[in-house]
């Protein structure tokens, strides 16, 4: 059974970079495109962009000026960095596997990490 | 970006009943939509994907349907387990988008 974890900081200072990292258990992190997708409290499920375990990335226009992911194959693990957060990026935070039929699915997710921006 | 728009916002149901849940894309995706159950506190769980394949260990009271730009969630016969945030997502074109979510609560 495929598990994802994400892990990193629950509190990030406005204009400071988040960072978050996914590590996947259960199975292989190779041939999948893997995603990371936020939700505000209250608020419907944000995009944030994927990683394809070649390294090649697709991310939100909204957000793409701010973001970077990366893969790292020997640990089983991707990562996301958001620069110069301000409170708005404050929201439960998932990492997630693309499916592999090709529909664009989320099949598997993590729990979620809730990362506040303040001071 | 493709937005989807789901209804109702919330609904109230009781245990036996049809539910049904629309979602609607503001241009066509073709059968690449999908559908989430969420409950508070936890990560989304997927259901249902390619607008109506049933995702492994879902039970078959769920299904849906549709193409193009109109599609629907339907649970046959509403659960005790079922009360939750339901929501659709596509997967036509990145950026990949969410519906603003169905509350099912008891009646």
């Amino acid at each position: 059974q495929v598990q994802l974890q994400e892990s990193g900081p629950g509190l990030v200072k406005p204009s400071e970079t988040l960072s978050l990292t996914c590590t996947v258990s259960g199975g292989s992190i190779n041939s999948y495109y893997w995603s990371w997708i936020r939700q505000p409290a209250g608020k419907r499920l944000e995009w944030i962009g994927r990683i394809y375990t070649s390294g090649s990335t697709n991310y939100n226009p909204s957000l793409k000026s701010r973001v970077t992911m990366s893969v790292d194959t020997s640990k089983n693990q991707f990562s996301l960095k958001l620069s110069s957060v301000t409170a708005a990026d404050t929201a439960v935070y998932y990492c997630a596997r693309v499916i592999s039929s090709g529909w664009g699915a989320f099949d598997y997710w993590g729990l979620g990490t809730l990362v506040t921006v303040s001071s | 970006d493709i937005q989807m728009t789901q209804s109702p916002s919330s609904l109230s149901s009781s245990v036996g009943d049809r539910v049904i849940i629309t979602c609607r894309a503001s241009q066509s995706i073709s059968s690449s939509l999908n559908w989430y159950q969420q409950k508070a506190g936890s990560a989304p769980k997927l259901l249902i994907f390619g607008a109506s394949h049933l995702q492994r260990g879902v039970p078959s009271r769920f299904s849906g349907s549709g193409s193009g730009t109109d599609f629907t969630l339907t649970i046959s016969s509403l659960q005790p387990e079922d009360f939750a945030t339901y929501s659709c997502q596509q997967g036509y074109s990145t950026p990949h988008t969410f519906g603003g979510g169905t509350m099912v609560d008891i009646k």
